[in-house]
This record gives C-alpha cells, structure tokens and sequence, in this order.
C-alpha cells in the first residue's frame, strides 16, 4: 500500500462511451501525476498538477481531461477514445513538484478501448 | 536532458547481490538520480535516489561514481519477490515533473 488508491481497477469501454478514473492520495501531497504505459512501451507523462492547478500537460489529446478538486483527489474524464488509448494508467503524488521529491503511485487503472 | 542508458535484462540468483548498472553520462550538477521499480501490472515503486553521495536504505544502495556518469543500484540478498523492471531516472531541479523520463528499465530476474 502507497497511499495512492485508483478506481476503477480494470475498465472496458466503448469509443463513444464517457467514462472517468478516479485516483485519491491519503499521504497530504500537494502534487498529483497522470501516467500512461502502454503495452511494451515506457511510461509516459501526461498532466502534472501542483496545489490543485495544473502546471503541466504534454500535449496529450483533448480526448483526454484531467480535473483536480482537491489536493487528495484527481480524475481522468475520458470521450471517444480510439483503441490505441487502451493502456495501463497510473497516478502518483509527491509532496512537491521538483526534486528530491519521491513520487508515490496507485495501482492503475487498465483501459481497454474497444 | 540527461537520458539514461540501462541492460535491457539481468539474471541474479536467489540470496545473492543484484547489482543493476545505469549510465547517464549526459548528467547535469543539478541532476537526482532516481531509481524506482515496477512488478508486473503495478504502479512503479521508489526505491532510492541520490545527488552526489553513495545513498543506503532498507531497500537498497546507491553508489554513484564521482564523475557522477554512472551509478549501480544493489539490491544486496535478492528474492524472488524482487522479479521486476527497474528503472534509472535522471531528473533536473526546478523544471517540474515533465522531466521525469523514464526509460525501457532493466528487466531483473531473480532465479531459485
């Protein structure tokens, strides 16, 4: 256990389909991470947030929408996704942004696209 | 940014020293390194990170040569639970987490 839970854990959906992944961090971070891993790929960075703004995003498709309510709690709203989003999806936290920060992930969630 | 260059894969047996080479010759003085792993179809672990100085923990140890272009990661009595990817990463101040570039890893096997 990290302090990073994900939910759902495994998630099946269609490319009209609106779904959204869930990631909440029980450690008093202030910054909260998107990953993706694809199949025999490295990760990948996605949307970096910091006290709740989103600081960075590495042009990832506007298919794809971070939201950050709080400082515990991030979600990935996803519409009409194509199959090669079909990924591992990971989130992590740290207490802040740069080094020597320790990043913290969750398990991820597995999105299949169909 | 520094890019890191580690063996696609490494066999250890069980009880003995891993030890898992990564060069990042490219380093910068302001430049982590970071060493994190992943068991299969988890979220990648932290494992240690160090600046200058040989680093120990309950996990592991860093030691990093004092021209700082390559570090070894030991793992020092290996178990089978220890079977996983491992990852270098080389990581600037102050410029926010885009510049964590993880790479292909090195995939360790840890054999009875």
């Amino acid at each position: 256990e990290t302090g990073v839970t994900q939910t759902p854990r495994h998630l099946v959906m269609g490319m009209t389909n609106k779904k959204s992944l869930k990631c909440e961090q029980h450690l008093g971070h202030n910054a909260m991470y998107w990953y993706k891993q694809s199949a025999k790929k490295p990760l990948e960075l996605m949307f970096v947030y910091s006290l709740e703004e989103r600081v960075e995003n590495n042009s990832v498709p506007s298919r794809f929408s971070p939201e950050c309510p709080n400082s515990s709690h991030l979600f990935l709203h996803l519409h009409t996704l194509q199959p090669e989003d079909s990924a591992l999806y990971l989130c992590a936290s740290s207490r802040d942004r740069n080094p020597p920060d320790t990043q913290y992930f969750g398990p991820g969630t597995r999105l299949t696209v169909l | 940014d520094a890019k890191t260059t580690q063996p696609p894969s490494m066999d250890c047996a069980e009880g003995r020293a891993a030890n898992l080479p990564c060069n990042h010759s490219t380093i910068s003085g302001n430049e982590y390194v970071y060493w994190y792993r992943q068991i299969h179809s988890q979220g990648p672990q932290y494992i240690i990170h160090g600046l200058k100085n040989n680093e120990t923990n309950e996990m592991a140890s860093l030691i990093i040569t004092e021209d700082r272009k390559s570090s070894t990661l030991i793992l020092p009595h290996a178990t089978l639970r220890d079977t996983a990817v491992y990852y270098c990463i080389v990581r600037p101040l102050n410029t926010g987490g885009f510049k964590t570039i993880f790479g292909a890893g090195t995939r360790l096997f840890v054999k009875a």
